[in-house]
Order: C-alpha cells, then sequence, then structure tokens
C-alpha cells in the first residue's frame, strides 16, 4: 500500500514534443506529491509539486495533472527540449510520516535535437 | 547559500567493512533524510533524523545506523558491508515542518 508506480520505465521524445509521465498510488493518507528531476551524477531536484485538493498545477513547461479519485497523478513537459534529458522521479508523502518519500521507479527522458 | 554536502563522494570498500558517510545539511534545516539508490529498487528510505532523533526508520536491516549531531550535521554507517550494499547513498534535509527536500550529490560506495 506503500508503492507508487510510475510508467513508462523510459521515454523518447522529439524537441518540441510534449512529455507525459504517470504515476499511481494506493495510500489515500498520502497529502504531497512531489516530482524530482535527476541528472547523472547528481542528486534529485525538486521540480513540481502538488496536494491532492488541487487538481493540476502549472510551473512555465511543467504541469502536474492530479485525479484523486482514481489515485493517479501524471507530469506533463510541454515544448521538450534536450536539456530536459534526465531522470525523473514522482513521489508521494503521508500524513504523520514526517518526511519521508516514496519514490516510483523513475522514468529516463531522452529528448532528441 | 551553501546546499546538502556529502563526503565522501566516490568510496570503494571490501566485504565485511564498515563505511561512515557524511552529510552536511542546509544551514538552519534541521532534518536529515537519507536514502539508498541502486537500478534495482530506485530510491528507498533509509531514516530521518530531527533535532538529534531518529524520526522515522526505512525497511533496512540493522547493519545501516545513522546519527545527527547538535549542529544538525549528520552521518550514517553500514556494517559487515555486503555486495548488494553497491549503491547511490543520498542525503537530504529540509526546514522545519517543510515538505521541500533538498538532495546532496551523493556518495557512491561501490562494495567488492
Amino acid at each position: 500500500q506503500q508503492q507508487v508506480k510510475q510508467s513508462p520505465q523510459s521515454l523518447i521524445v522529439q524537441k518540441g514534443g510534449i512529455s507525459i509521465i504517470n504515476c499511481a498510488y494506493e495510500n489515500t493518507a498520502f497529502d504531497y506529491f512531489p516530482w524530482y528531476q535527476q541528472f547523472p551524477g547528481k542528486g534529485p531536484a525538486l521540480l513540481i509539486a502538488i496536494r491532492p485538493d488541487v487538481s493540476e498545477k502549472k510551473e512555465g513547461r511543467f504541469t502536474i495533472s492530479f485525479n484523486k479519485s482514481a489515485k493517479q497523478f501524471s507530469l506533463h513537459i510541454m515544448d521538450s527540449q534536450p536539456g530536459d534529458s534526465a531522470t525523473y522521479f514522482c513521489a508521494a508523502r503521508g500524513g504523520t510520516s514526517g518526511s519521508r518519500l516514496t519514490f516510483g521507479e523513475g522514468t529516463q527522458l531522452t529528448v532528441n535535437p | 547559500k551553501a546546499g546538502v554536502t556529502q563526503t565522501p563522494r566516490y568510496l570503494i570498500k571490501t566485504r565485511g567493512q564498515q563505511v561512515t558517510l557524511s552529510c552536511s545539511p542546509i544551514s538552519g534545516h534541521r532534518s536529515v533524510s537519507w536514502y539508498q539508490q541502486t537500478p534495482g529498487q530506485g530510491l528507498q528510505f533509509l531514516f530521518e533524523y530531527f533535532s538529534e532523533t531518529q524520526r522515522n526508520k526505512g525497511n533496512f536491516p540493522g547493519r545501516f545506523s545513522g546519527r545527527q549531531f547538535s549542529n544538525s550535521r549528520s552521518e550514517m554507517n553500514v556494517s559487515t558491508l555486503e555486495l548488494g550494499d553497491s549503491a547511490l547513498y543520498l542525503c537530504a534535509s529540509n526546514p522545519s515542518g517543510a515538505n521541500v527536500l533538498t538532495f546532496g550529490a551523493g556518495s557512491r560506495l561501490t562494495v567488492l
């Protein structure tokens, strides 16, 4: 019940295209859903996050869509750029678990020029 | 503002040895968390410390331990190393009561 399932495992997109990564969770106690971006040799960096009381959050080219009833959320990267090539992780945090994050398996995104 | 600093960045150990990894959080951050990252298991939570107290612990054997000092710096120790302990160990810090975790670059441990 603590798992977060992420798909696809890898994604190849052309420059200017839309990248979509999906995540699903089971634990209804999760109350915070961040996305992290990781480049090789670096630690994950927070990209954007959402709480379950909103259905969408947009920051620049990055948008999270959240479907509470389906227990799913997704990351959309508009106008994808080669510099967006990285590994993306969705995560979830439970209400009483402190800062503990449960991560998805990760999606390796490649944006071709 | 300095980020989360982890040392050493790379290290090689042999089976049976022990290792200590260090993490200096962002100034003012009192919470430190540790995660293990491997290709097969992804990012797995190890433990969280706040004000020198372990607040949360993941599903790892007792060989994995940690502590936090009064200046919020944290160390984690792995004893009796196994080949499967080869991983990137990530430390993250966050301000009290905030959700945003800031990760360090990690310590890459290779066990031979």
